[in-house]
């Protein structure tokens, strides 16, 4: 069965760096264009950023743009989001996520992983 | 603010139909074939329902349909079941680029 499992996640001050790893399993990782989307507690989904398959297209939602930095390692079939300058309002659930579709820059998401809080206080 | 809008919540009765909208701000939904809808039921992991404005992935209930137009998407849910209670998030982009918009979600309660 496809398997995402995120780690990372944990209490941050303000200003300070964080790294959040997701691990696939089941699947052919280097096929599929990966994301992180979170969610705030009790608030709807955000999507944050997008990598493609070879990470030749990365993309980022303007409220973490110049502070996150997405990034693979086919060969370890991981995806990570370097986070930078955390804010309080980046506390949330982060989750990564697969495309459906081989080679798609992106797509509808249909492996979800069970997310890694992130906890932005002083 | 989401780029795209859909009604914070619907209710119906079980057997009942509904329908959720989502309406770009811009022509997002309009230009584009890429619609999804997501399902996520309290404290559980986003799945999703519809994909490509209508597809419907395998072993969801053909209860679920999804359509377009203009800029606006919906999602019907028909012969309602206590089962779909959860909250309904949709979603659009392009296959040629990494940007993803997402709805506000609809909390769907069934009376």
């Amino acid at each position: 069965e496809d398997q995402l499992v995120e780690s990372g996640g944990g209490l941050v001050q303000p200003g300070r760096s964080l790294r959040l790893s997701c691990v696939a399993s089941a699947f052919t990782f280097d096929d599929y264009a990966m994301h992180w989307v979170r969610q705030a507690p009790g608030k709807g989904l955000e999507w944050v950023s997008g990598i493609s398959w070879n990470s030749g297209s990365i993309g980022y939602a303007g409220s973490v743009k110049g502070r996150f930095t997405i990034s693979r390692d086919n060969a370890k079939n991981s995806l990570y989001l370097q986070m930078n300058s955390l804010r309080v309002e980046d506390t949330a659930l982060y989750y990564c996520a697969k495309v459906r579709m081989v080679g798609a820059a992106t797509d509808a998401f249909d492996i979800w992983g069970q997310g890694t809080m992130v906890t932005v206080s002083s | 603010q989401s780029a795209l809008t859909q009604p914070a919540s619907v209710s119906g009765s079980p057997g009942q139909s509904i329908t959720i909208s989502c309406t770009g701000i811009n022509s997002d939904i309009r230009d584009s074939n890429y619609v999804s809808w997501y399902q996520q039921r309290p404290g559980k992991v986003p799945k999703v329902v519809i994909f490509e404005v209508s597809d419907r992935p395998s072993g969801v209930s053909n209860r679920f349909s999804g359509s377009k137009s203009g800029n606006t998407a919906s999602l019907t849910i028909s012969g309602l079941q206590a089962e779909d209670e959860a909250h309904y998030y949709c979603s659009t982009y392009t296959t040629s680029s990494t940007y993803v918009l997402f709805g506000g979600g609809t909390k769907l309660t069934v009376l």
